[in-house]
This record gives structure tokens, C-alpha cells and sequence, in this order.
């Protein structure tokens, strides 16, 4: 099962761009890499997943080089209510394990 | 609209009283999860089950069951509670096993005294 690394926690600005960079050295080929986002005593909500290169949707951006052994999470332009934990996941058949995650806290 | 519903929300309970915790989805997911989370260990998926009557071993099983009788709901029973199990836990479901998004209920914050 492939380990995650993302930093503990980030601070930014309202109106700012967070980059999130999440390491995952040993991904599998079948594994996609996935985050989620969790409000304090709320259940994680899917945010964006990808298998190469880059995906975009109405809330973020991910970012995956060729050999997918990192990704990085774009949130552009954050505002306080996106202060949240942050989690990368990689896994396939719905093997979810939950690292740390990273604590983001968005400033006004 | 889609959605998990756990219940209950919240509860307070004594060593070694059983109690169950109902899970239910209306998306008609195959695959269904328990996690517990904690302080400084994250989110621990305690049970799964991949379809009606398929259930398996999570990191955490211990002192829990599960079962699938049909495929909406998925409960969560604590046969004799003990407070190493005062935790949060989610329910989270999704289409099937294959490389899908989960939703999770809103969560149920056990504590037992």
C-alpha cells in the first residue's frame, strides 16, 4: 500500500493560490491518487481525483508528473472557509487509508 | 438527494451496554465503510463490506460487528462498549470497489463511561 507524505499544515491569505504537494514514492501502477477535504466533526468530502497528468474541476486542480510519484493539490484563490484538513490518498479498490493530512488555515 | 444517514448523532453510554449505530445510503452503492476517528491517529477504517452479505476486516475490527442484509444499510454494533471506543465515526459509501469517489455521513461521536 502505497504511504503518503503531505505537510502537517499551511497557512495563506484570502484571495491567495495554495499548493498542497503530496509524495507517494511507491504508487502502484492501478492506484489513483485522490484528496479529500474535512470540516472540524464533519466526514471527509471528495475533492478531485487523477491518474496522470493534470485534472481540473470547479473547485481545484491536480497536478501529477509523468512518473506519479508526487501530486500537488491547487486551490486557487482560497477564502476562510476553506480553512479545513487536507487528504491525500492513494489507493485502488477502495483501500482507503487516511494519513495525517494537512491542516490548512486561511488568514483574512 | 444523495446522501449517508447515520444515527444517532451523538451518544453517551455505559461500559457493556450493546448498542448499535444504523448507517443508510440511497445512492444504491455496493460498497460500504466504518472508520473511527481520533486525536492524533487520523481516520482507521474499522469495516467494510463490498456487497450484500460481504463483509471484511478493517485495521481496527476489534470489539465491533457489522452486517449487510441489504445493500442500503450497513450498521455498526458494539456488543460490550468499553471507553477505548469513545471515538467519531463515519460511514462513508460509494459505487463500488473500483476507484470511486466516497460519501460519508455526518458522523456519530460515541462516548462511553
Amino acid at each position: 500500500l502505497a504511504k503518503t507524505t503531505q505537510p502537517i499544515s499551511m497557512d495563506s491569505y484570502e484571495g491567495q493560490e495554495v499548493n498542497i504537494t503530496c509524495s507517494h514514492n511507491n504508487i502502484a501502477t492501478n492506484d489513483y491518487i485522490t484528496w479529500y477535504q474535512q470540516f472540524p466533526s464533519q466526514g471527509p468530502r471528495f475533492i478531485i481525483q487523477g491518474y496522470k497528468t493534470k485534472v481540473t474541476n470547479e473547485v481545484a486542480s491536480l497536478f501529477i508528473p509523468a512518473d506519479r510519484k508526487s501530486s500537488t493539490l491547487s486551490l486557487p484563490r482560497v477564502s476562510l472557509s476553506d480553512t479545513a484538513v487536507y487528504y491525500c490518498l492513494v489507493y485502488n479498490n477502495n483501500d482507503m487509508r487516511f494519513g495525517a493530512g494537512t491542516r490548512l488555515t486561511v488568514k483574512p | 438527494e444523495a446522501q449517508v444517514t447515520q444515527n444517532p448523532r451523538y451518544l453517551i453510554t455505559v461500559t457493556g451496554k450493546k448498542l448499535t449505530v444504523t448507517c443508510s445510503q440511497n445512492m444504491n452503492h455496493e460498497y460500504m465503510s466504518w472508520y473511527r476517528q481520533d486525536p492524533g491517529l487520523g481516520l482507521r477504517q474499522i469495516y467494510y463490506s463490498m456487497n450484500v452479505e460481504v463483509t471484511d476486516k478493517g485495521d481496527v475490527p476489534e470489539g465491533y460487528k457489522v452486517s449487510r442484509k441489504e445493500k442500503r444499510n450497513f450498521p455498526l454494533i458494539l456488543e460490550s462498549p468499553s471507553p477505548n471506543q469513545t471515538s467519531l465515526y463515519f460511514c462513508a459509501s460509494s459505487l463500488n470497489s473500483l476507484n470511486t469517489e466516497a460519501f460519508f455521513g455526518q458522523g456519530t461521536r460515541l462516548t462511553v463511561v
